[in-house]
């Protein structure tokens, strides 16, 4: 079956860029979503369909996706992008998740 | 603003039905295909099921033999059922409202902030 893989951590110095990798076979081919979660909180939207940015979602926030591997890039990093974040896409009838990348800013 | 409102037993014993109700308010059924995904520390998140304002449903192939989602407009609200449960099904359910489904890569747009369920003897 289709896999996600996702770094388990990425840190950061503030004010850096983040790249949070989603890797799977032919993803590029896919459309990818982009959630991130904080501690005790539910998951939001941050990208849609590769590189598209909810309303609200700073435009630090930015999506790409080719090949085997979709990047969720996020510059300018602030101690508030410190959260986990998955990678969602869908394979064989179903929406898929990767096992997400806790960023933490340091 | 839409909110989703889940609730249901939260303790169950192995081989019991599992059966939550999403109750959405701010928002009709209507245009949108509704969700249910489960969340735990071994599993991470995990799709189960989604279903449109019409009845139409699609399972997550590997819980299909389980699951039924259901809906009831009159009430917008709709439910999720799973029968047989095991420890491996513990998990925190969230409902969600999703923009496009199945067939157009849809995504979640809004979560439910989640019911935990225990399978527990």
């Amino acid at each position: 079956s289709y896999v996600l893989t996702q770094p388990p951590s990425l840190s950061v110095a503030p004010g850096n860029t983040a790249t949070i990798t989603c890797g799977g076979t032919n993803i590029g081919r896919k459309s990818v979503h982009w959630y991130q979660q904080k501690p005790g909180q539910v998951p939001i939207l941050v990208v849609y369909y590769d590189n598209d940015r909810p309303s609200g979602i700073p435009e630090r926030y930015s999506g790409s996706n080719s090949g085997n591997t979709a990047t969720l890039t996020i510059t300018r990093t602030e101690a508030g992008d410190e959260a986990v974040y998955y990678c969602q896409v869908w394979d064989s009838g179903r929406a898929m998740f990767g096992g997400g990348t806790m960023l933490t800013v340091l | 603003q839409v909110q989703l409102q889940q609730w249901g037993a939260g303790l169950l014993k192995p081989s019991e039905t599992l059966s939550l109700t999403c109750g959405v308010s701010g928002e009709s059924l209507v245009g949108y295909y509704w969700s249910w995904i489960r969340q735990s520390p071994g599993k991470g998140l995990e799709w189960i099921g989604e279903i449109s304002h019409t009845g139409r449903a699609n399972y997550n192939p590997s819980l299909q033999s389980r699951v039924t989602i259901s809906l009831d407009t009159t009430k917008n609200q709709f439910s999720l059922r799973l029968t047989s449960v095991t420890a491996s099904d513990t998990a925190v359910y969230h409902c969600a409202r999703q923009v496009g489904h199945r067939d157009s890569s849809g995504y979640i747009k809004n979560w439910g902030q989640g019911a935990l369920v225990t399978v527990s003897s």
